[in-house]
C-alpha cells in the first residue's frame, strides 16, 4: 500500500503568511507524528497524535504553531506569520498502535520563507 | 532531557571498508534506541534497534548494541557498499514506547569505488 504522503513537496512563502502543511498517513495507522528538520540537523520533534487528539504537544515552538487531525487520519500543520526562522524540512511520520512499532516517515514538506 | 550525541561527517570510505558511526546518549531510565538511515531522495527509514540493554540490532549487514555501561549505540558494518552511501541518524525514545524520538544531528556516509 501507499506510504506516508506529504504535501507540498517544497513550499516557498512570504515572511508573515500563514501556510498549511498536509501528512495522509498509512492507513489505518492511528499514531501521527510531526517532526522539524533544520538544515544540518536531525529531525526535531514537534507534535503526537493518537486518534484525533494530541497526546503530546511540547514540541510545537510556539503559539504560531498549531496542528489538527480531525478526522483521526490526515493532518495539518498550520503555521501562523510565517518567520525565515521557520524554514525547514516539515516530516510526518505514522505507526499503528500495540506495543513498540515502527514508524514510517514522508518525504517531507520542504519550506522557505523569504 | 533527552539527547544524542553522534560523530560529525561526512565520513568518506573505499567500499568494502570497515564502518563505524559513534552514538552516544544521556536519557532517564531504559530508553529503546535506533539507527535511521536517510538515502538520497528518499524519506527517514528504520534500520535497526534495540530496546534493552546488551540487545544487539542488525539489519542489512549493519549492527549495533545497546551498552548501558557506555550509555551508546554505536553502528558497524564489516564491508561497506557504494549503495550505503547515506546519511545515518541515531535516535532514542523513552521506555517501551515510540512516542517521540529524540534524534542525533546525523552522520553522512560517501562510499567511493
Amino acid at each position: 500500500g501507499a506510504g506516508v504522503s506529504q504535501t507540498p513537496s517544497n513550499k516557498v512563502t512570504e515572511k508573515g503568511k500563514y501556510v498549511e502543511l498536509r501528512c495522509d498517513p498509512i492507513s489505518g495507522h492511528t499514531a501521527l507524528y510531526w517532526y522539524r528538520q533544520s538544515l544540518g540537523q536531525g529531525p526535531e520533534f514537534l507534535i503526537y497524535f493518537q486518534g484525533t487528539g494530541a497526546a503530546d504537544d511540547s514540541g510545537l515552538p510556539n503559539d504560531r504553531f498549531f496542528a489538527v487531525r480531525p478526522e483521526g487520519s490526515v493532518s495539518t500543520l498550520k503555521i501562523q506569520r510565517t518567520e525565515r526562522g521557520d524554514s525547514a524540512v516539515y516530516l510526518c511520520a505514522s505507526r499503528p498502535t500495540g506495543g513498540w512499532t515502527e514508524a514510517f516517515f514522508g518525504q517531507g514538506t520542504r519550506l522557505t520563507v523569504v | 532531557g533527552d539527547s544524542v550525541t553522534q560523530m560529525e561527517g561526512p565520513v568518506t570510505l573505499s567500499e568494502e571498508a570497515f564502518l563505524t558511526i559513534n552514538c552516544t546518549y544521556t536519557a532517564t531510565g531504559y530508553p529503546s534506541l535506533f539507527w535511521y538511515v536517510q538515502y538520497p531522495g528518499e524519506g527517514l527509514q528504520l534500520l535497526l534497534k534495540a530496546t534493552k540493554a546488551d540487545d544487539k540490532g542488525s539489519n542489512k549487514g549493519f549492527e549495533a548494541t545497546y551498552r548501558k555501561e557506555t550509555t551508546s549505540f554505536h553502528l558497524e558494518k564489516g564491508s561497506v557498499q557504494v549503495s550505503d552511501s547515506a546519511v545515518y541518524f541515531c535516535a532514542l525514545s523513552p521506555t517501551g514506547t515510540a512516542s517521540k524520538l529524540t534524534f542525533g544531528t546525523g552522520t553522512r556516509l560517501q562510499v567511493t569505488l
